[in-house]
């Protein structure tokens, strides 16, 4: 059964810091790797998605990896900001029993101004 | 706008009344689904559909029903909720292997 597990489970930070956001999974048979950010009381909004295929996708200051064999995937925020204070989330779409999400349970960034 | 709109928001019933927490998506996606997020449990996903007819269970789907009779629709049926159902409930939607869309979520609580 697919396992996701995020490290650490809360960090905090001063602002203008580079900070790394460890997600690792036990199968490495998935479809996906996506990034999610949720806000207290809100819903999830999809940060980054990696295909099986790829190894890494960039979007402004955040920067994901990939690392299928190993089960291991980073997100990298650059010059962290008060705003990107929040829980981020990892999920993966599992070959397992047909298309399934399996969500780790978070890491909630504060980032001190 | 592209959107995932979920109703309602928040409710609060009592045990054994029948609810149904609509799901409604505007972007043509084939892949649907409903996740519940509870403290200390994370986001556990409740039951998926891969298209119209088309449903199966998540690692929860106990208490729950989903029907999936047009695309843009996937309503969550509580036949007979009880206590333990109170939770956040959130309904996502994407095209297939694709980026996934959240609604805002529907806080319920059963009495």
């Amino acid at each position: 059964k697919q396992e996701v597990t995020q490290i650490p489970a809360a960090l905090s930070v001063p602002e203008g810091e580079n900070l790394v956001l460890n997600c690792s999974f036990t199968d490495s048979a998935i479809y996906n790797l996506q990034w999610f950010r949720q806000d207290p009381g809100k819903g999830l909004t999809s940060l980054l998605l990696i295909q099986s295929s790829q190894r890494e996708q960039t979007s402004g200051r955040l920067n994901a990896s990939l690392d299928k064999s190993s089960g291991r995937s980073t997100l990298y925020i650059a010059a962290s900001q008060p705003g990107d204070s929040a829980t981020y989330l990892c999920a993966v779409e599992t070959m397992e029993y047909g298309n399934k999400l399996v969500f780790g349970a978070g890491t909630i960034l504060r980032v001190k101004s | 706008e592209a959107q995932v709109t979920q109703n309602p928001r928040y409710l609060i019933t009592v045990t054994g009344k029948k609810l149904t927490v609509t799901c409604s998506q505007n972007m043509n996606h084939e892949y649907m689904s409903w996740y519940r997020q509870d403290p200390g449990l994370g986001l556990r996903q409740i039951y998926y559909s891969m298209n119209v007819e088309v449903t199966d269970k998540g690692d929860v789907p106990e208490g729950y029903k989903v029907s999936r009779k047009e695309k843009r629709n996937f309503p969550l049926i509580l036949e007979s909720p009880s206590p333990n159902q109170t939770s956040l409930y959130f309904c996502a939607s994407s095209p297939k292997l694709g980026e996934l869309f959240f609604g805002e979520g529907s806080r319920l609580t059963v009495l």
